[in-house]
């Protein structure tokens, strides 16, 4: 069974290109989290949402609870961005991880 | 800060073989974690803890084990390595589990049992 179903689970952009990435999940949660994972195997949190919408420069997640759905959407898209992104939700102490959206934005 | 440390890098086993994945924050945080990834099935986790003393099991906890002596260290033991644990192991911690806070990964370890 998978609580976390991302999509795509690959995607290529032109640069500048508005990108967006989806996660659904089926279980009760209380965060939900956006990760970036570098070619190299790095892993780092982009953002922590409970509801509503967070910005990070070229980077806004939102999330609407009650249909448990999150997007994360790169505007101005950038070769740099070329990464895996995850979506992982916080159910009490455990946290459940989609598969992953494998980005490659092209120069 | 060196912030969350895992070591060794790289590993390799045969078999039968026992060994212990070493992670260690300097962030004084509660919350400690291990995770393996695995092609094409995302982070699942293994053990975690809230705090020193305290640990539980995650989604695939058989295999494994772990203890917090101290709120900096959560060794992961593999008691008896098999090839099914080949895999990517990433240790994460984070601030409180009572309240929102971004987890900070390790740079994870590459096991592979022959």
């Amino acid at each position: 069974k998978n609580e976390v179903e991302q999509s795509p689970q690959n995607l290529t952009a032109q640069e500048g290109e508005f990108i967006t990435i989806n996660c659904s999940y089926s279980v009760g949660i209380s965060a939900l989290h956006w990760l970036q994972q570098h070619p190299g195997g790095g892993i780092v949190s982009l953002f922590m949402l409970s509801s509503g919408k967070k910005k990070h420069g070229r980077l806004i997640a939102t999330i609407n609870i009650q249909e448990k759905h999150s997007s994360l959407h790169i505007t101005a898209s950038h070769p740099r961005d070329s990464a895996v992104y995850i979506c992982a939700v916080r159910t009490g102490n455990q946290f459940y991880f989609g598969t992953g959206t494998s980005l490659t934005v092209i120069p | 800060n060196a912030g969350v440390t895992q070591t060794p890098k790289f590993q390799v086993l045969k078999t039968g073989q026992s060994m212990t994945l070493q992670c260690a924050q300097d962030m004084n945080h509660e919350y400690m974690s291990w995770y393996r990834q695995d092609p094409g099935m995302g982070l699942r986790l293994i053990h975690y803890s809230v705090g020193a003393g305290i640990t539980d099991q995650g989604e695939v906890p058989n295999g494994y084990n772990v203890s917090r002596s101290t709120t900096e260290d959560f060794p992961l033991r593999l008691l008896s390595a098999a090839p099914s644990q080949t895999s990517v192991y990433f240790c994460a911690s984070s601030y409180s589990v009572f309240s929102y806070n971004e987890q900070f990964f390790g740079p994870g370890t590459r096991l592979t049992v022959l």
